[in-house]
């Protein structure tokens, strides 16, 4: 079955420290792989997008990997802050047909000051 | 300029009532999404609109679920005979041209259906 996976506990990291966040699937070839934020009570915010044949971006404290070997995207955030704590989903972007999005059911992240 | 809005922000209907979300997408974009995400639950994806092609619909878990998008701007969800599954957030987004394009989401609308 075609499955995506996020670290299913929250992760809780110290102020100043890089947080990483993981991203598996299995049996899909994406062509594209979102990042997105969410706060509660609010909708995604998107943050980064990484193509099948790139396997690193980077945006100021922001750097997503993607290694479709694997089947595989990382998500860091270096210098952490407290304000990056968030929901932090990932979304595979399929491009055969018609566009569809599926998006992983996300990773908590709190950041202790 | 403005973003994408949905109304209402809170929803409360009986089982087997019918219920009508709507969203206004950000001018100009031209493709529109619909997600429905139950608590603790990922975004699960319903519907796409892309211009004024046929809809993909084949994310909609019922056919009490229907969608239309009019004049290529605003979107309305119907759910019929709405049942207490169906009590979830329902999200919008829209993007200027599809895609692996950025998505714009709205803030939801809470539906609790009793």
């Amino acid at each position: 079955s075609q499955k995506i996976e996020q670290n299913s506990e929250a992760l809780n990291i110290q102020e100043g420290k890089t947080a990483t966040l993981t991203c598996n699937y299995t049996n899909y070839s994406p062509a594209y792989l979102q990042w997105y934020r969410q706060d509660p009570g609010r909708g995604p915010v998107f943050l980064l997008l990484i193509r099948e044949n790139e396997k690193e971006k980077r945006k100021e404290r922001l750097k997503v990997t993607f290694d479709t070997t694997l089947k595989q995207s990382l998500f860091h955030i270096t210098a952490s802050q407290p304000a990056d704590s968030a929901t932090y989903l990932c979304a595979l972007v399929f491009t055969s047909g018609t566009y569809k999005y599926i998006f992983g059911t996300g990773t908590r992240l709190k950041v202790l000051a | 300029g403005a973003g994408v809005s949905q109304s209402p922000s809170n929803k409360v209907t009986e089982k087997g009532k019918d219920v009508e979300l709507r969203c206004d997408p950000i001018s100009g974009h031209t493709a529109l999404y619909w997600y429905r995400q139950s608590l603790g639950q990922g975004l699960e994806f319903l519907i796409y609109f892309q211009g004024n092609s046929a809809p993909d619909k084949s994310g909609l878990p019922s056919d009490r679920f229907s969608a239309e998008r009019t004049g290529g701007s605003v979107s309305t969800l119907t759910i019929q005979r709405t049942q207490q599954e169906d009590s979830a957030v329902y999200l919008c987004a829209s993007s200027p041209w599809g895609a692996a394009d950025t998505q714009y989401f709205g803030p939801g609308t809470r539906l609790t259906v009793l």
